[in-house]
């Protein structure tokens, strides 16, 4: 089976500008999991998705949105960028059941200049 | 605030010796504790994981302990090897999706 798929790998944005990130979940994976990581406050949780149902989300600013798709692929919107979103940020598929392993992609690096 | 507290920051270990990781917790919610391992360029990836009615857990050179009394977990490494060195993350959940991470160890194995 594929892993975790992000697109893009890499981006370089400036500032006020706004980003799309996307995540293909492993093949019946139905939740899909975001997660913002820098080295300063680690591996926070954005907001998770199941069935293109929001169940879950951190405490992050509305600047940061999400979406999930009826197959199960997610993006994940940044409007209106600041330097402080630069970091690494990491989807994780699961089946979508409590306490259910997630799998994450290798993540999307994102430079804010 | 770090709901999930982990330290070391950062341990080194000769080849085949035992690395230690702990971690520890307020929230009694939490009922789902894993480890991941992340190497760098790498997402994490799930190690091994405990449920809170469990004491103990094993999974070839890695261990998990659990004191529910404690709000404490920790890691065991045994017979650490070169190819473990990597930084290794504790968490805990308590919901869907929501994993709360440890701020992480960076495990350096020496030869």
């Amino acid at each position: 089976k594929a892993g975790v798929t992000q697109t893009p790998r890499y981006l370089i944005k400036t500032r006020g500008q706004q980003v799309t990130l996307s995540c293909s979940p492993i093949s019946g994976h139905r939740s899909v999991s975001w997660y913002q990581q820098t080295p300063g406050q680690g591996l926070q949780f954005l907001f998770e998705y199941f069935s293109e149902t929001q169940r879950n989300k951190g405490n992050f600013p509305g600047r940061f949105s999400g979406r999930q798709f009826s197959n199960s692929r997610s993006e994940m919107n940044v409007s209106t960028l600041e330097l402080g979103d630069s970091a690494l940020y990491l989807c994780a598929s699961s089946l979508g059941g409590d306490q259910e392993t997630q799998y994450f992609g290798p993540g999307t690096r994102l430079l804010v200049l | 605030q770090q709901q999930v507290k982990q330290s070391p920051q950062s341990l080194i270990v000769q080849k085949g010796g035992i690395s230690i990781i702990n971690c520890a917790y307020e929230n009694t919610a939490f009922d789902y504790f894993p480890w991941y391992q992340q190497f760098p360029g790498k997402g994490p990836a799930l190690l091994i994981a405990i449920r809170p009615d469990v004491s103990e857990k094993k999974e070839g050179r890695f261990t998990i302990s659990f004191n529910k009394s404690a709000k404490q977990f920790s890691l065991h490494i045994m017979d650490s090897q070169p190819g473990d060195s990597a930084t290794y993350f504790c968490a805990a959940s308590t919901a869907w999706g929501k994993l709360q991470f440890g701020a992480g160890t960076q495990v350096v194995v020496t030869p």
